[in-house]
């Protein structure tokens, strides 16, 4: 059971937008800053946004990343089959113990 | 070019012990902390630990605990992970992974490419 509540699946078509939710709590991403990673089949993760909205170089605008209070969401714009791939949200609690979300299987249709 | 390359995979009974290595090149190994994650087969991330390759300083899981140990040889810019009393729930790809500074949420930006341990009898 994880600490980060993800949504299990989420599905749009090729072009569409989506949106991934990240919910914790005041402990976790409510005092710390949340990343996103991005896993596609049989690959290591990827950094897909750090510090709650920052993009590392290389990866495209059509990601970005936005958190309020205790929740974080993973926007995704102009949807590609090759964005097909499980994603994580991961943040910190004052423990300085990693957290991450359960996943999200994003499918695009 | 930046990287973190990973000893093979490994094949262990119950009971028994792994360690596996993370080998870094293209930056300053002593500049970033390293984290391990594991992922169990079709299931999420699990965050196992983290070492600062600067100082030593290590924090774990919880419930890893007693069984986890991590170090560092800065004289080959490596990372080891090692997990005793090793049960079949163990079985997972292992992954290293380089943290970002604090001012930057200790995100992970670089990953080894996975080593798979599997636990069986």
């Amino acid at each position: 059971q994880s600490v980060l509540t993800q949504p299990p699946s989420v599905s749009a078509a090729p072009g569409q937008k989506v949106t991934i939710s990240c919910s914790g709590s005041s402990s976790n991403i409510g005092n710390n800053y949340v990343s996103w990673y991005q896993q596609l089949p049989g690959t290591a993760p990827k950094l897909l946004i750090y510090e709650n909205n920052k993009r590392p170089s290389g990866i495209p605008d059509r990601f970005s990343g936005s958190k309020s209070g205790t929740s974080a969401t993973l926007g995704i714009t102009g949807l590609q089959t090759g964005d097909e791939a499980d994603y994580y949200c991961g943040t910190w609690d004052s423990s300085l113990s990693a957290q991450f979300g359960g996943g999200t299987k994003l499918t695009v249709l | 070019q930046v990287q973190l390359v990973q000893s093979g995979a490994e094949v262990k009974k119950p009971g028994a012990s792994v360690k596996v290595s993370c080998k870094a090149s293209g930056y300053t190994f002593t500049s970033y902390g390293i984290s391990w994650v594991r992922q169990a087969p079709g299931q999420g991330l699990e965050w196992m630990g983290w070492i600062s390759a600067y100082n030593g300083n290590t924090n774990y899981a919880q419930k890893l605990q007693g069984r986890v140990t991590m170090t560092t040889d800065t004289s080959t810019s490596t990372a080891y992970m090692e997990l005793r009393s090793l049960r079949s729930d163990d079985t997972a790809v292992y992954y290293c992974a380089r943290m970002l500074s604090p001012a930057k949420g200790y995100a992970f930006d670089i990953w080894g490419q996975g080593t798979m341990v599997t636990v069986s009898s």
